[in-house]
């Protein structure tokens, strides 16, 4: 079993739905969770960074954090073709090994 | 506009041939990784550099693959012999020194698009 685990997808929506792209993980060391978009033929964007439990916004992203279920989230609102990308969540611990842990990813197709 | 950037951005070689990949982190971070990205295995790291000291190579295999950091400004990743089953983008990302916030995140180069043939 792999320690953080991402539906695949792919995952269509109309443009303007709201959008919940989730992951789970196993280790309870992970405190650090993150966000990562990439588009086809580029390299993983940074979109969003928690520490801990707790939720974070910015513009229409929202990102949420369950410790207790292991279970991470992240809300698109007003969704847009141009939101039409791979989602990855990624992971890390507490101590100073910094290495992240992927999930495979969820491929997001907004229909115009 | 700070980024990191990799050369080249694609390689086609033969197997049995040396490949090097170079990778510039942005200017200020102390953390370099060196990431591979295939369909089936997603993104999995190869290793992992603080203050250009290695502190983690254990997904590299170690008998073709080696890393090193010249300079704080240049990370490179040479396979030697390459493989078929080397055909993979090769990702680099650097991190900022943010020790007393710990803060982790992780700020991706474009990729190394290398086939073996």
């Amino acid at each position: 079993q792999k320690e953080v685990e991402q539906d695949p997808g792919p995952l269509s929506v109309p443009e303007g739905a709201i959008v919940s792209l989730n992951c789970t993980y196993s280790n309870s060391a992970f405190q650090y969770f993150m966000w990562y978009r990439q588009y086809s033929r580029k390299g993983p964007e940074l979109l969003m960074y928690t520490y801990s439990s707790g939720n974070k916004e910015d513009g229409r992203f929202t990102a949420q954090v369950d410790k207790s279920s292991k279970y991470i989230s992240l809300f698109i609102r007003d969704s847009q073709p141009s939101d039409s990308a791979t989602y990855l969540c990624a992971m890390s611990r507490d101590t100073g090994r910094r290495a992240l842990t992927f999930g495979s990813g969820t491929r997001l197709q907004v229909q115009p | 506009d700070a980024r990191v950037t990799q050369t080249p951005r694609h390689k086609v070689t033969e197997m049995g041939q040396e490949v090097t990949m170079r990778c510039q982190p942005i200017l200020g971070h102390n953390t370099v990784f060196w990431y591979r990205q295939t369909m089936m295995q997603g993104l999995e790291l190869l290793a992992y550099f603080r203050n250009r000291a290695p502190l983690d190579d254990s997904g590299m295999p170690k008998d073709r693959f080696s890393a090193e950091m010249p300079d704080a400004t240049l990370a490179t990743l040479k396979i030697q012999p390459s493989e078929p089953r080397d055909s993979a983008v090769y990702f680099c990302a650097s991190g900022p020194a943010r020790a007393l916030d710990g803060q982790h995140e992780q700020y991706f180069g474009p990729g190394t698009r290398l086939t073996v043939t």
